[in-house]
């Protein structure tokens, strides 16, 4: 079965400090995607980002990076120089391919990060 | 395009009552989501839908919860009759695949409040 896991339930650092969000998945497929949304305190959902389990180039995108391993099956989330604005609660999400319902997507249980002037 | 869009946003009903959930898809998607968001239980995955038809309503807690989706514009949920355990923010969300998985769009969900 798939599954995903985010063992942070909270994070609260200051303001400029770096924070990294983890998120490790299950899944038997070989082909699978990986996303990142983010929850703001106005409830939206928002999505960040997303990768192919063929894809293992990390990515970065302004403070924004993300590092992608198959071999421990995490991808985790690291925001730089982090700002108020940043704190929400952000959402690890697994779609996968053969063994099970193609574009399901599943949600990780989410991260509340706060963040403190 | 304005994205999903989900009425209402808020939705207040007795025990007891039919509630309806209605969801736009963005024009274009062929899948359509419905999630269920609760502090204890987080984002469940109630149903979803390709080209209309529902593909796994596993997530469908029970029979008192019904999904249709009679055309690519639109889909409901509905729940009768109503519990106070079903309080929550329902959300509804769409995507394409176009031989890539691409992400889903979320509308601003209806939060249900069952007193």
């Amino acid at each position: 079965a798939q599954k995903v896991t985010q063992a942070q339930t909270e994070i609260s650092v200051v303001e400029k400090e770096d924070v990294t969000l983890d998120c490790v998945y299950e899944t038997r497929d070989t082909t699978y995607y990986l996303f990142w949304y983010k929850q703001p305190p106005s409830g939206e959902l928002v999505f960040l980002i997303r990768r192919n389990s063929f894809d293992e180039q990390n990515e970065i995108s302004g403070r924004y990076s993300w590092n992608f391993q198959k071999s421990t099956s995490s991808f985790n989330f690291t925001i730089t120089a982090s700002q108020v604005v940043d704190s929400a609660v952000y959402f690890c999400a697994l779609s996968g391919g053969l063994y099970s319902s193609a574009s399901k997507i599943i949600f990780g249980s989410g991260t509340r990060l706060s963040i403190r002037p | 395009d304005a994205g999903v869009i989900q009425s209402p946003r808020h939705e207040v009903t007795e025990m007891g009552q039919e509630v309806t959930l209605r969801c736009k898809p963005i024009s274009g998607h062929d899948y359509l989501f419905w999630y269920r968001q609760t502090m204890m239980r987080g984002l469940e995955l109630l149903i979803y839908f390709n080209n209309n038809v529902p593909i796994d309503d596993s997530g469908m807690p029970e029979d008192r919860f019904s999904a249709k989706m009679p055309n690519a514009s639109f889909s409901t949920l509905k729940i009768q009759p109503s519990e106070p355990r079903d309080s929550a923010v329902y959300f509804c969300a769409s995507s394409s695949d176009t031989g890539a998985r691409t992400e889903a769009f979320f509308g601003q969900g209806t939060r249900l409040t069952v007193v």
